[in-house]
C-alpha cells in the first residue's frame, strides 16, 4: 500500500495561512489523495480530495505536485477552530475499502 | 439528521468479558468501517464492509469479529476482551466508490480492566 509522510506538528497564528505538506512518493496513477481532520474528542471529518488537479472547497485548497509525489493542504485563514490533527490518506481504486489513516499532523493555532 | 450512530458511547469491561459495539447509518451508504484509536495515535482500520454481505480484514483484526446485519447496520464484537483493546472505537460509512467521503460516528470509549 502506498504510504504518506507528514510532519508531526505545525504552528500557525490566527488568520494566517497554513500550508500542510504530505509526501507520497510511491503513489500510483489511480490513487486519490484525501484529507481529513480530527478535532479534539471527535471523529474525523472530510476536508477535501483530489487526483491530479488542484482543488478548492469552502474548507481548504489542495495543491497537488505535477509528479503527484507530494501535495499540500492549504487553510487560507486559520482560526482557532482549525486546531486539529490533519490526515493525508491515499485511496487506491482497486482497494478503496482499505482506507488507512497515518499519524497525521497536529496543527496548533495561536491567537 | 442522525448520520452514523454508535452505541454504547462508554463501556467498562473486565478482562475476558464479551461485548458488541453497534453502528447504524441512515445515509443509504453501501460501505461501513470500524476503526480504533489509541491515545495520541492515528486511527487503525479493524474491519470494513464494502457492501452488504461482505466483510474484510483491515490492519488490526485480531481479537474482533464483525457482522454486517443489513445495509444500515455493522456491529463489532469482542469475544474475550483484553486490556490491549482499551481504546476509542469509531464507526464510519461511505458510498461505494474511491472518491466517497467517509462519515464518522462520535466514537465509543471502551476500557478493559
Amino acid at each position: 500500500d502506498a504510504k504518506t509522510t507528514q510532519p508531526n506538528s505545525m504552528e500557525s497564528n490566527e488568520e494566517e495561512p497554513v500550508h500542510l505538506p504530505c509526501n507520497h512518493s510511491t503513489i500510483s496513477g489511480t490513487d486519490y489523495i484525501h484529507w481529513y481532520r480530527q478535532l479534539p474528542s471527535q471523529g474525523p471529518e472530510y476536508v477535501i480530495h483530489g487526483l491530479t488537479s488542484n482543488v478548492n472547497n469552502r474548507m481548504a485548497s489542495l495543491a497537488i505536485a505535477e509528479d503527484r509525489k507530494s501535495s499540500t493542504l492549504i487553510l487560507h485563514r486559520a482560526t482557532l477552530r482549525d486546531a486539529a490533527v490533519y490526515y493525508c490518506i491515499l485511496r487506491a481504486t482497486d482497494s478503496w475499502g482499505k482506507f488507512q489513516f497515518g499519524a497525521g499532523t497536529q496543527v496548533v493555532v495561536t491567537p | 439528521n442522525a448520520g452514523v450512530t454508535q452505541t454504547p458511547k462508554f463501556q467498562v469491561l473486565k478482562t475476558g468479558q464479551s461485548m458488541t459495539l453497534q453502528c447504524a447509518q441512515d445515509m443509504n451508504h453501501n460501505s461501513m468501517y470500524w476503526y480504533r484509536q489509541d491515545p495520541g495515535m492515528g486511527l487503525r482500520l479493524i474491519y470494513y464492509s464494502a457492501s452488504e454481505g461482505t466483510t474484510d480484514k483491515g490492519e488490526v483484526p485480531n481479537g474482533y469479529n464483525v457482522s454486517r446485519l443489513n445495509k444500515r447496520e455493522f456491529s463489532l464484537r469482542l469475544e474475550s476482551a483484553a486490556p490491549s483493546q482499551t481504546s476509542v472505537y469509531f464507526c464510519a460509512s461511505s458510498s461505494r466508490q474511491v472518491t466517497g467521503e467517509l462519515f464518522f460516528g462520535e466514537g465509543s470509549r471502551l476500557t478493559v480492566l
